[in-house]
């Protein structure tokens, strides 16, 4: 399958600070890209879907400001998570697909602690 | 909301086959079943897909029902390392919109016993 890369893998920052999460896909040009969340013990939740060239589409209930999306290439989304806080500590993954035809394939998630 | 219902947990003994349900009952006549599994503290990884007939990969087998309204996931010899939570997966195609969606419900969580 293709392959989807996350970077970094684990960040530790402090609260107040803003963290940015790349994903990218290394042998394919991702139309679309997504990205998940997922709490301990609970499985992934989507937050938006990012389309290259265009704004992102969140979901219900997860801010824009808070967690800000850019698209600017086929091969690569960013995940900006500003001031983050405790409770933004997480596991983000980021999937992407060359088409509405085809599946998802998933980046390897990167873990977030906000001390 | 998951449009799927999976039992939480089940177990299998290594090198027998293992059958994951899922109830779909819901299901529209144009949208696919996905079946992904997450391994700890990883990505979810494809595994197999289908629309109504039967679908076959190196990895598993899919069973859909007639009605569509449930399927089963069969790894055939399971291993220790098939250790996951499998997630079965209705795609939704958002009106007006060309992407698709790919909602997680709970999942099983599958343990393959040495």
């Amino acid at each position: 399958g293709a392959v989807v890369s996350q970077h970094p893998s684990w960040v530790i920052c402090k609260s107040g600070t803003s963290v940015k999460i790349e994903c990218r896909s290394l042998d394919f040009q991702a139309t679309t890209m997504f990205w998940y969340r997922q709490f301990p013990k609970q499985s992934l939740m989507l937050m938006a879907t990012s389309n290259e060239g265009s704004k992102a589409t969140y979901e219900q209930g997860v801010e824009k400001d808070k967690f800000l999306i850019n698209h600017a290439s086929l091969t690569l989304s960013t995940l900006t998570v500003t001031s983050a806080h405790p409770e933004d500590s997480s596991f983000y993954i980021c999937s992407a697909t060359l088409s509405s035809y085809n599946e998802q394939f998933f980046g390897p998630g990167t873990r977030l602690t906000v001390l | 909301d998951a449009k799927t219902t999976q039992p939480p947990s089940m177990d299998c003994a290594e090198g027998r086959a293992a059958n994951l349900p899922c109830n779909h009952s819901t299901i529209s006549g144009n949208e696919y079943v996905y079946w992904y599994r997450q391994i700890h503290s990883q990505g979810p990884q494809y595994i197999i897909h289908g629309l109504k007939n039967n679908e076959t990969n190196e990895m598993a087998s899919l069973i859909i029902t007639e009605d569509r309204k449930s399927s089963t996931l069969i790894l055939p010899h399971a291993t220790l390392r098939d250790t996951a939570v499998y997630y079965c997966i209705v795609r939704v195609h958002p009106v007006m919109d060309s992407s698709y969606k790919l909602i997680f419900g709970s999942g099983t969580r599958l343990l393959v016993r040495p």
